[in-house]
């Protein structure tokens, strides 16, 4: 089947790094995505990695991918406040345009 | 900013009534897919527009349709609105079928 987990809160302070995670059950999933949604907004692409990756990493961010488990995280260094937002995290199977998402991760950053 | 985008902005209909959502997707892209977000809830697909033709539909009812035109921007039907059709719609557009979304602003829609 298609699912996919996150954890749905986290809470850090401005300047530690946050690791927000998530699971999937498709082992056909062949990108995994993050994105960003703030209050009242549509999502933003973050990044994203190809099922035969490991590890992409850009700017403050890192994601990291073990297929055996089917467990995908996104660090973000240097958290900020405006980072505060819902993160999604999404599989998309195949060659299908159907992107599964979580039901998304609440990032609160305190100063 | 994606260049994506979606109107109306905020919309708010009575149970039954039916409702259209209209999508642009950015420049170069031939594909569009919608979702629905409910409060608190990952978005969840709807379907999605390839070239004008529908291409892969999600498990909602025939109530919900949509259509591609020639130009890429798409539409969004409801019929026979509920009050569980309250939700955050979402569309994106891509280069093609299998690559990357963008999403845009979203409608809120309001059934009362």
């Amino acid at each position: 089947g298609e699912d996919v987990e996150q954890s749905l809160f986290l809470s850090v302070r401005e300047g530690d790094s946050s690791v927000i995670n998530c699971t999937y059950t498709d082992s056909s999933s062949t990108y995994l995505y993050w994105y960003k949604q703030e209050p009242g907004a549509g999502l933003q692409l973050l990044t994203y990695i190809f099922s035969n990756m490991d590890m992409k990493q850009d700017q403050r961010l890192t994601v990291l991918l073990n297929k055996k488990d089917k467990h995908l995280s996104l660090r973000i260094a240097d958290t900020q406040t405006g980072d505060s937002a819902i993160y999604f995290c999404a599989e998309r199977s195949g060659n299908t345009g159907k992107l599964i998402f979580g039901q998304g991760t609440t990032l609160q950053v305190k100063p | 900013e994606t260049g994506v985008t979606q109107s109306p902005t905020h919309l708010i209909k009575t149970r039954g009534q039916q409702v259209t959502l209209r999508c642009s997707s950015q420049s170069g892209h031939n594909t569009v897919s919608w979702y629905q977000q409910a409060l608190g809830q990952g978005p969840q697909f709807i379907f999605q527009y390839y070239r004008e033709e529908e291409n892969g539909r999600g498990n909602f009812p025939p109530r919900f349709s949509g259509l591609q035109f020639p130009n890429y921007s798409s539409e969004l039907n409801v019929n026979a609105l509920e009050l569980d059709d309250s939700a955050l719609y979402l569309c994106a557009s891509s280069l093609a079928a299998a690559d990357t979304q963008y999403f845009g602003p979203g409608t809120r829609l309001t059934v009362l």
